[in-house]
């Protein structure tokens, strides 16, 4: 059982280029979330998903995409990378309570 | 969702309890108080919630007021590996997910 998982661990873009963060879980959760942490500040929402087949906007959205593509995976796209999404992403799943955190993206945009 | 208002960093010695507070003045009947910690650069961990009465678990105890504006984090007998950022968060048990989780409290356990 590895809970939530994410890939990859750590990443260089340049800016203007595409990628996709990779989050994936095996606690049989209905509910996916993706986070950013920018340095000495907390946690803000990115997206969520309350179930397979949706997504919704978090507080932070500008700039992502994501699909959950099953009940088991919920993907970050950022389509056209800048300096300003620097940060760490972190995925998260819940069932009821308590959400579930994956290690972590780190993201440096240069 | 309520906001919060946590000390951004308290000291605590080693085997002493430590008791982080956290005032929540606008939450709703329907709102839940959850606590998570964050070690170094890890992936935040749950620690303990509640609604209206004390709760306990293995890791810690929290304490909500009678008017559950406010509320304290105990850990009884802290030890140098709970030094993490820890965070209160006010939400609907619905919403477990959808809500940001500000900056914490860093707890620093000393020698």
């Amino acid at each position: 059982n590895a809970g939530v998982t994410q890939t990859p661990k750590f990443q260089v873009l340049k800016t203007g280029q595409s990628m996709t963060l990779q989050c994936a879980q095996d606690m049989n959760h209905n509910s996916m979330y993706w986070y950013r942490q920018d340095p000495g500040m907390g946690l803000r929402l990115i997206y969520y998903s309350a179930s397979e087949g949706t997504t919704d906007k978090g507080e932070v959205p500008n700039g992502y995409n994501v699909s959950r593509l099953n009940k088991r995976e919920f993907s970050l796209r950022l389509e056209s990378a800048a300096p300003s999404q620097t940060s760490v992403y972190f995925c998260a799943s819940s069932a009821n309570y308590e959400q579930y955190f994956g290690p972590g993206t780190r993201l440096t945009v240069t | 969702d309520a906001k919060t208002t946590q000390p951004p960093s308290m000291d605590c010695a080693e085997g002493r309890a430590a008791n982080l507070p956290c005032n929540h003045s606008t939450i709703s009947g329907n709102e839940y108080v959850y606590w998570y910690r964050q070690i170094h650069s890890q992936g935040p961990q749950y620690i303990i919630h509640g609604l209206k009465n004390n709760e306990t678990n293995e890791m810690a105890s929290l304490i909500i007021t009678e008017d559950r504006k406010s509320s304290t984090l105990i850990l009884p007998h802290a030890t140098l590996r709970d030094t993490a950022v820890y965070y209160c968060i006010v939400r609907v048990r619905a919403n477990a997910g959808k809500s940001t989780f500000g900056d914490g409290t860093t707890l620093t356990v000393k020698p």
